[in-house]
C-alpha cells in the first residue's frame, strides 16, 4: 500500500528538549514537505525539499530543522529554540511541478 | 509569489441543500490549484485541481469548481450537501518561490452540515 507515514501519532515533550517527528514515502515522489498547522491558519510551511540532500527554509523554519538523506525519508526535528511548538504536523510529498501533494496522517505534538 | 483567500472561515448549510465554499487566488504565473479536505486530526485529503486543461473541474464526492481566470476565483461547489461533508476544506495554489515549486495553502472554511 503506498502512501506517507508519519509517526508517532501523538507526542508529548518537556519545555527544553529536542524532539524528531518521523516522515516515510514509499511513492517515490522527488519533493517532501513539512507543514504547520493551528486552528484558523491553515497550513504554515516549515520546510521542503526537492530532491536528496537539498532542502530549502518555508516561512517559519526557525527553531525547526530537517535532514533529506534518503529520497523516502525526510524527518523534521523541533529544536528547544521554537518558542511554540505545541501544534498539528503535516508532511507531505509530490512527484514533480505541477502535481498535488498527498499527505500524511499527521503528527500532534504537545508541550508539557 | 502566490497567495490564496478563502473568504469564509465558516459555512452552515442543511443536509440536501447546496454548498459554495469561495476561494481567489493570486499568482505570476499560470496556476495549478486544488481543494483539499480535512476531517478533524487527520491529513488532508485530495478533492480535484485544476492545471491548465478544463475550467470546470469535478472531484470526488460529488464537489466541482470553476476556475475563472478574469475573477482570479476557483470556488468549490456541491448541489447537496451531506452530513459526511462537514470538515474542513482548503484552497491551495502551486507556484514558484525563489525557484522552487511550492504550495501555498488559504486558511480554511469549516462546513457545518445540520440535519
Amino acid at each position: 500500500d503506498g502512501g506517507i507515514t508519519q509517526s508517532p501519532k501523538y507526542l508529548f515533550r518537556k519545555e527544553g528538549q529536542n524532539v524528531t517527528l518521523s516522515c516515510e514515502q514509499n511513492l517515490n515522489h522527488d519533493a517532501m514537505y513539512w507543514y504547520r498547522q493551528d486552528p484558523g491558519q491553515g497550513l504554515r510551511l516549515i520546510y521542503y525539499s526537492q530532491i536528496v540532500n537539498d532542502f530549502q527554509k518555508g516561512d517559519i523554519a526557525e527553531g525547526y530543522s530537517v535532514s533529506r538523506e534518503k529520497k523516502e525519508s525526510f524527518p523534521l526535528t523541533v529544536t528547544s529554540a521554537q518558542k511554540n511548538p505545541t501544534a498539528f504536523y503535516l508532511c507531505a510529498s509530490s512527484r514533480e511541478r505541477g502535481t498535488e501533494a498527498f499527505f500524511g496522517q499527521g503528527t500532534r505534538l504537545t508541550v508539557v | 509569489a502566490q497567495s490564496v483567500t478563502q473568504l469564509d472561515s465558516h459555512v452552515s448549510v442543511s443536509e440536501g441543500t447546496p454548498v459554495l465554499l469561495r476561494c481567489n487566488y493570486s499568482s505570476s504565473y499560470s496556476p495549478s490549484l486544488f481543494w483539499y479536505v480535512q476531517h478533524p486530526n487527520k491529513g488532508l485529503q485530495l478533492l480535484l485541481k485544476y492545471t491548465s486543461a478544463a475550467t470546470l473541474v469535478k472531484g470526488i464526492n460529488g464537489f466541482e469548481a470553476e476556475f475563472k481566470k478574469s475573477e482570479t476565483s476557483f470556488h468549490l461547489t456541491k448541489p447537496s450537501a451531506h452530513m459526511s461533508d462537514a470538515a474542513e476544506y482548503f484552497c491551495v495554489v502551486r507556484g514558484m518561490n525563489s525557484g522552487y515549486s511550492t504550495l501555498t495553502f488559504g486558511k480554511g472554511t469549516m462546513l457545518l452540515v445540520s440535519p
